[in-house]
């Protein structure tokens, strides 16, 4: 299965410390994308690295991707409390449907 | 319109009883997806459409499950005989095409089976 697997599954931190998540998946992929969850509704996308790059930057988040090891990092620096929600990793493999891991469940506390 | 739109948005219904789930997508996307997520859980991929037709149906849990997609546009995701297993929430995504690198996601249809 293609399917990504994020790490951990919960993380709590205090406000204005960076939280990193991680994904690892199994087959070779396209890109590679984050996306976040608020209350169980509809997913937002952040950010998308290509399997031809090594690591990207979108405001107050860092993404890396090591194809050898098949496995991608979500950096969000400097958390703030609305950065509480679920993020899910999804693996694009060219022209099949994205999948999507179970998701790291993110608390920042104030 | 603005984004992917969904209805309803919360879905009470009795076990045994039939439920339609629609959805909007963006206007001019052509590909649309279903999604189902279970509580605290990761999404489970159902079917997706290109156009109206659906090249991979795979993902539906079983035949009492069937989706639709009439003039390129807005899809009826169908549950026949609900049981109580289908409790979960059902998202619906469109981007530009297939292969397009972004889906968008409406809100989720949250239905419960009693």
């Amino acid at each position: 299965s293609q399917q990504g697997e994020e790490d951990p599954q919960a993380l709590s931190i205090q406000e204005g410390e960076n939280a990193t998540m991680n994904c690892s998946y199994k087959t070779s992929i396209n890109n590679l994308q984050w996306y976040r969850q608020n209350s169980g509704r509809g997913l937002v996308h952040l950010i998308l690295i290509r399997s031809n790059e090594r690591e990207k930057h979108s405001g107050r988040l860092r993404v890396t991707l090591d194809t050898s090891k098949k496995s991608s990092s979500l950096l969000i620096t400097a958390s703030r409390a609305a950065d509480t929600a679920s993020y899910f990793c999804a693996t694009s493999a060219g022209n099949t449907p994205l999948v999507f891991g179970k998701g790291t469940r993110l608390s920042v506390i104030a | 319109g603005a984004g992917v739109s969904q209805s309803p948005s919360n879905k009470v219904t009795e076990k045994g009883k039939d439920v339609e789930l629609r959805c909007d997508p963006i206007s001019g996307h052509t590909a649309l997806y279903w999604y189902r997520q279970s509580l605290g859980q990761g999404l489970e991929f159902l079917i997706y459409f290109q156009g109206n037709s659906a090249p991979d149906k795979s993902g539906l849990p079983s035949d009492r499950f069937s989706a639709e997609r009439t003039g390129g546009s807005v899809s009826t995701l169908t549950i026949q005989r609900t049981q109580q297993e289908d409790s979960a929430v059902y998202l619906c995504a469109s981007s530009l095409s297939q292969g397009a690198e972004t889906q968008y996601f409406g809100p989720g249809t949250r239905l419960l089976v009693l």
